[in-house]
């Protein structure tokens, strides 16, 4: 069974502060995404990474994949508060469609 | 191109009763998810249906749910004999093709409330 791990789980950080969240997967995958979630609304597509070394950066948020170490990560840089919300990785391991199987989510406190 | 059309947003039921959760997938797309979030949890995947097939139900509860997508219409999530565990949010989504996982698209959600 697939399993991916996220962490921290919890992240308070203050303004202008860089911070890395981590998310391991369990089985070979070369298609990871990243979501964000505001409290009460749904998933907002950030990134989409499909091969090993994939790099993507859109504002002050940038995402890895090393599908050898089946570790991606999300890169905060210079943090604002409009960062806060919950962030989500989830794989893909395409046996069925494009069903994902997400982490449990870092919650991300933004602080003035 | 609206999106990922669930309804309603917000439902509440007295345990016992069924709840309907509707979801119209983008236009264009013919491939369903379903996935629940517990509070504090990440998405767990459901089900996944093509028109008029059930795909994989893997993630279903083998009792009290059930979903469909007919030929016509919106797909449904159906919980019959609801009970307070069953408070969560059901979120939908759609894609356009087989192993499209890039071109997956998420529903606002519906937030179920038992009572």
């Amino acid at each position: 069974e697939l399993k991916v791990e996220q962490n921290p789980l919890f992240l308070s950080m203050q303004e202008g502060k860089n911070y890395t969240i981590y998310c391991n997967y369990s089985t070979t995958s070369d298609r990871l995404y990243w979501y964000r979630q505001d409290p009460g609304k749904s998933l907002e597509s950030l990134f989409v990474l499909l091969s090993n070394g994939a790099v993507k950066q859109e504002g002050r948020l940038m995402a890895s994949l090393d599908t050898k170490a089946r570790l991606s990560t999300l890169h905060i840089t210079a943090a604002v508060h409009d960062l806060s919300a919950t962030y989500f990785c989830a794989v893909d391991i395409g046996t069925s469609g494009s069903r994902l199987t997400f982490g449990e989510g870092t919650q991300l406190t933004v602080n003035p | 191109n609206a999106g990922v059309m669930q309804n309603p947003r917000h439902l509440v039921r007295r345990r016992g009763q069924e709840a309907r959760l509707r979801c119209s997938p983008m236009k264009g797309h013919s491939h369903v998810y379903w996935y629940r979030q517990l509070p504090e949890e990440g998405l767990k995947f459901m089900v996944y249906l093509q028109k008029e097939n059930i795909i994989d139900e893997s993630g279903m509860p083998k009792e009290r749910f059930s979903a469909e997508f007919p030929k016509e219409g919106p797909s449904i999530l159906r919980i019959q004999q609801v009970v307070r565990g069953d408070s969560a949010a059901y979120f939908c989504a759609s894609s356009p093709r087989l192993g499209g996982s890039e071109k997956l698209f998420f529903g606002s959600g519906t937030q179920l409330s038992v009572l």
